[in-house]
């Protein structure tokens, strides 16, 4: 199994630009989670989804849109990016055996907006 | 609002010694609590759950307590050895069944040999 993978690790992006990062997993797991981590900030809840075809808000959702069209992508995208949309992304699947909802995170994507 | 604290200030032990530290929450009452650690450039591993009727986990040299009286976890590490350094996040349960977790902003741990 390849877990959960991201793409790209890397990317820069001018202000105004959109993109989309990639997220994937192989394990079925039902939840899916986009985070964005900051200096002294921790990890930070942009969007999630309980499965295919719901999503939902968390912490800091403006400026980011999400879908899940199916159970193994879940790509998060910057509409018109912006220089406090410069961080590094993680995407995190669960599902549910034994009722623990241990999350596995992808390697992140290190993005910065100028 | 819904509030979690891990000590901001990193933690420097030395080899051997026992590391403890600190997950305080407010205005949460979570079904569980988990510990995660990430090393630099890297996603957040799994390392230990507990649920809020267990008062105590182990796993090999980690051991987690979770006190919903005082709303805190604390997370230690005997014998701790210099491959132990790294920063250490607590999560809790955001909303129940949705998998979706709100974490700390973590404290690092640095083993000296």
């Amino acid at each position: 199994n390849a877990g959960v993978t991201q793409t790209p690790k890397f990317q820069v992006l001018k202000t105004g630009q959109s993109m989309t990062l990639q997220c994937a997993q192989d394990m079925n797991h039902e939840y899916m989670s986009w985070y964005r981590q900051d200096p002294g900030m921790g990890l930070r809840l942009i969007h999630y989804s309980v499965g295919a075809g719901i999503t939902d808000q968390g912490e800091v959702p403006n400026g980011y849109n999400v879908s899940r069209s199916t159970t193994e992508d879940f790509p998060l995208r910057l509409l018109s990016a912006a220089p406090s949309q410069t961080s590094v992304y993680f995407c995190a699947s669960s599902g549910t055996t034994s009722g623990i909802y241990e999350q596995y995170f992808g390697p992140g994507t290190r993005l910065t907006v100028t | 609002s819904q509030k979690i604290e891990q000590n901001s200030e990193a933690l420097n032990i030395q080899e051997g010694k026992t590391a403890t530290l600190t997950c305080n929450y407010t205005n949460y009452s979570p079904a569980y609590l988990q510990w995660y650690r990430q090393d630099p450039g890297r996603g957040p591993v799994f390392l230990l759950l507990i649920r809020e009727n267990e008062k105590e986990k182990r796993k090999e040299r980690l051991k987690v307590t979770f006190d919903t009286t005082l709303k805190q976890s604390l997370f230690h590490i005997t014998a701790s050895q210099p491959a132990d350094s790294a920063t250490y996040l607590c999560a809790l349960e955001g909303s129940s069944n949705t998998g979706k977790l709100i974490f700390g902003q973590g404290t690092t741990l640095q083993v000296k040999p």
